[in-house]
């Protein structure tokens, strides 16, 4: 089976601007999670999307955004980008309906703010 | 509320050593417990979990974790260090009831001596 993959694997925004990051889930994997990775502040939970639907969010403001697709894709997007917003975004999908608690990660997209 | 506390941000072996990298939890109820490794520029790969089957737990390159209920532990050793285990852990828990939501501890960042 593929793995979890995201695109781009690297961006460089402008402070102000607006980004859309992209998660492909491994196949029949239908919960997808999303992680913000900075070196201060280690790997913060942004928010869970399963079935379409948002089941978890994190202590993130709105300027942070997710949605999921019919076929388990997801895509967060974050407006307004601020040069905290430097961080490498992991999207990490699992395989809720079989109990299987573990989650499945990307290589992440690595997004600079200047 | 669950918690997951890993004891020293960096820890330094030297090759052919033990390694132990310290992790413990604060849960309601026996959790799942996960130890994930991240290679630099790479996202996080699942190295063993505990879903109550055995408390000792065989992962994946020699590495192994023992759950100790009585100490809310769950630490990652292997009995010889090599080279390519320098990265960074991570140990997780998730509640068995619920949501997959997985909280992460800061991460442990091994370092191996030659």
């Amino acid at each position: 089976k593929a793995g979890v993959t995201q695109t781009p694997r690297y961006l460089i925004k402008t402070r102000g601007q607006q980004v859309t990051l992209s998660c492909s889930p491994i196949s029949g994997h239908r919960s997808v999670s999303w992680y913000q990775q900075t070196p201060g502040q280690g790997l913060q939970f942004l928010f869970e999307y399963f079935s379409e639907t948002q089941r978890n969010k994190g202590n993130f403001p709105g300027r942070f955004s997710g949605r999921q697709f019919s076929n388990s894709r997801s895509e967060m997007n974050v407006s307004t980008l601020e040069l905290g917003d430097s961080a490498l975004y992991l999207c990490a999908s699992s395989n809720h309906t079989t109990g299987r608690r573990e989650q499945y990660f990307g290589p992440g997209t690595r997004l600079t703010v200047t | 509320a669950q918690s997951v506390t890993q004891l020293g941000s960096h820890v330094s072996v030297s090759e052919g050593a033990l390694v132990l990298l310290r992790c413990n939890y604060s849960s309601s109820v026996p959790p799942y417990l996960f130890w994930y490794v991240q290679y630099p520029n790479q996202g996080l790969q699942l190295l063993l979990k505990y879903t109550s089957a055995a408390t000792l737990v065989k992962g994946i390159n020699g590495f192994e974790a023992e759950f100790k209920k009585s100490e809310t532990s769950f630490h990652l050793t292997k009995p010889s260090a090599h080279m390519s285990d320098a990265a960074e852990y991570f140990c997780a828990v998730s509640d068995r009831v619920g949501d997959d939501k997985i909280i992460f501890g800061k991460g442990t960042r091994l370092h191996i001596l030659p």
